[in-house]
C-alpha cells in the first residue's frame, strides 16, 4: 500500500531554514508527482508546489518561489522540501502528498504524509 | 482570504443530506473540471474524497457526490453518519499565479 513517511517535529529561529524529508514506499517514486501542502494552526490548506521525482522538475505556487526548494533522491524514494527565511507565519503543519494518477500531476492529491509540524519561535 | 469562497459551516442530522458549495471564478472552477474535495477528520491528515468535479477514488462510498454549475462546486453528503464530522475543502486548478487553490473549509457538524 501507498505510505508516505515525513520527518520529525521542528523548532526554528526566525531567519532559519528548515529541511523536511517524506519517504515513499509501496509504489513506483518516479512515476507520480508529489505535492507539498501546508496548514497553520487552525486554518485552511495551501498548496506549495509539486516536484516530479523522474524529471526532477519543479513548480511552485508564486508565494513561495525564491523562498522553497523542491527536491527528491529517486535512489531511497524520498521527496524533500526546504523552506528559507523563516518566520512565525510559516508555523504550520506540512504534508507531502502523492498525485493521485501515473504520469503527469494532476493536481488530485490523492495520497498524504502524516504531516510535519514547524514550529517557529524565537 | 481564500481564493475559493467556502461556508464556514453546514450541520444536519443523522440520515439528513447536507450540501457544501464552493464558489470560484471563471479563471478556476468556472472554466475547468479539475475540482476536488478533501474531507479532514479531527486529528488526521485530509483525505480525497471527490475528484474531477463527481468522480469517487475506489473506497470512498457513494453518500458523497460531487457537481458544478457555472462558477460554483458543490458536495452533497446524504444519509449523514456522525463519523462525517470533520472539515470539507474544495480545491481547483487555476489559470491565477497558482495552479492549485483551495476554498477556506466547512466545518460539518453532524447533530
Amino acid at each position: 500500500q501507498v505510505q508516505l513517511v515525513q520527518s520529525g517535529t521542528e523548532v526554528k529561529k526566525p531567519g532559519a531554514s528548515v529541511k523536511v524529508s517524506c519517504k515513499a514506499s509501496g509504489y513506483t517514486f518516479t512515476g507520480y508527482s508529489l505535492h507539498w501542502v501546508r496548514q497553520a494552526p487552525g486554518q485552511g490548506l495551501e498548496w506549495m508546489g509539486w516536484i516530479s521525482p523522474s524529471s526532477g522538475g519543479t513548480n511552485y505556487a508564486q508565494k513561495f518561489q525564491g523562498r522553497v526548494t523542491m527536491t527528491s533522491d529517486t535512489s531511497i524514494s524520498a521527496a524533500y522540501m526546504e523552506l528559507n527565511s523563516l518566520t512565525s507565519d510559516d508555523t504550520a503543519v506540512y504534508f507531502c502528498v502523492r498525485d493521485l494518477d501515473y504520469g503527469d500531476a494532476t493536481y488530485y492529491l490523492g495520497y498524504w504524509g502524516q504531516g510535519t509540524l514547524l514550529t517557529v519561535s524565537s | 482570504q481564500s481564493a475559493l469562497t467556502q461556508p464556514r459551516s453546514v450541520s444536519g442530522s443523522p440520515g439528513q443530506s447536507v450540501t457544501i458549495s464552493c464558489t470560484g471564478t471563471s479563471n478556476d472552477v468556472g472554466s475547468y473540471t479539475f475540482v476536488s474535495w478533501y474531507q479532514q477528520l479531527p486529528g488526521k491528515a485530509p483525505k480525497l474524497i471527490i475528484f474531477d468535479v463527481s468522480e469517487r477514488p475506489s473506497g470512498v462510498p457513494d453518500r458523497f457526490s460531487g457537481s458544478k454549475s457555472g462558477n460554483t462546486a458543490s458536495l452533497t453528503i446524504s444519509g449523514l453518519q456522525t463519523e462525517d464530522d470533520g472539515d470539507y475543502y474544495c480545491c481547483s486548478y487555476s489559470v491565477s499565479h497558482t495552479p492549485v487553490i483551495f476554498g477556506g473549509g466547512t466545518t460539518l457538524t453532524v447533530l
